[in-house]
């Protein structure tokens, strides 16, 4: 079971978007609709973004997107904020005997 | 609102035993899973395994089988980690989450850090 891959980091101006690839096999992302995104603050808990590849769950802005092709899902963060800061996860079913995978993470950086 | 409240920081030493908590003060424990996620210092997070409080199914990540045991008591709303004999290897920190179907995870605990030093 190897964690999903996404590029190391990102960075963007405010005001700008950024988008992160989630790569995996069609045993789990490519299989299922069931991609989630978190972010992640120094020394916090994660906090979820995005769910069943595309769902906002409520108070999540709507600058956050997510989208799924194929093997890779993404994230999309459009309007880029300094708030924006911070580690992102992807993660998906991967099926009952793996369960489930992240992401290696990607680190966003607010120029 | 904070729902899931995880016990506080351990410092063991390698061999001895440990078993963390995560309460639940909502009110739909049985109705979700909870599922467990390491993080060791500077690396990303791990699922571990998750349970489902109302029957105790528990699904164990290939690497974390055998390693961990993973129960809850739905009578006090609260679920456990736990490690027979602890390695060094074990620091690291130690997430709860509450998650609907599909792994929707909307709900976590603040986290137990595990110390793990002769």
């Amino acid at each position: 079971q190897s964690a999903l891959t996404q590029p190391r980091s990102v960075s963007g101006f405010p005001g700008q978007s950024v988008t992160i690839s989630c790569t995996g096999s069609t045993s789990d992302v490519g299989g299922y609709d069931h991609v989630s995104w978190f972010q992640q603050y120094p020394g916090k808990a994660p906090t979820l973004l995005i769910f069943n590849v595309d769902k906002r769950p409520s108070g999540v802005p709507h600058r956050f997107s997510g989208s799924k092709s194929g093997n890779t899902a993404s994230l999309t963060i459009s309007g880029l904020q300094a708030e924006d800061e911070g580690d992102y996860y992807c993660s998906s079913y991967a099926g009952s005997l793996s369960l489930y995978v992240f992401g290696t993470g990607t680190e966003v950086t607010v120029l | 609102e904070v729902q899931l409240v995880q016990s506080g920081a351990e410092v063991k030493k390698p061999g001895e035993s440990l078993k963390i908590s995560c309460q639940d003060s909502g009110d739909s424990f049985t109705s979700h899973w909870i599922g467990w996620v390491r993080q060791m210092p500077g690396e990303g997070l791990e699922w571990m395994g998750i349970i489902c409080p109302n029957d105790s199914d528990t699904r164990y990540s290939p690497t974390f089988q055998g390693q961990v045991t993973i129960s809850a008591d739905k009578s006090i709303g609260t679920a456990y980690l736990q490690w027979s004999r602890l390695r060094a290897s074990d620091s690291a920190m130690y997430y709860c989450t509450k998650c609907g179907g599909g792994g929707i995870c909307s709900d976590w605990g603040q986290g137990t850090l595990v110390t793990v030093s002769s």
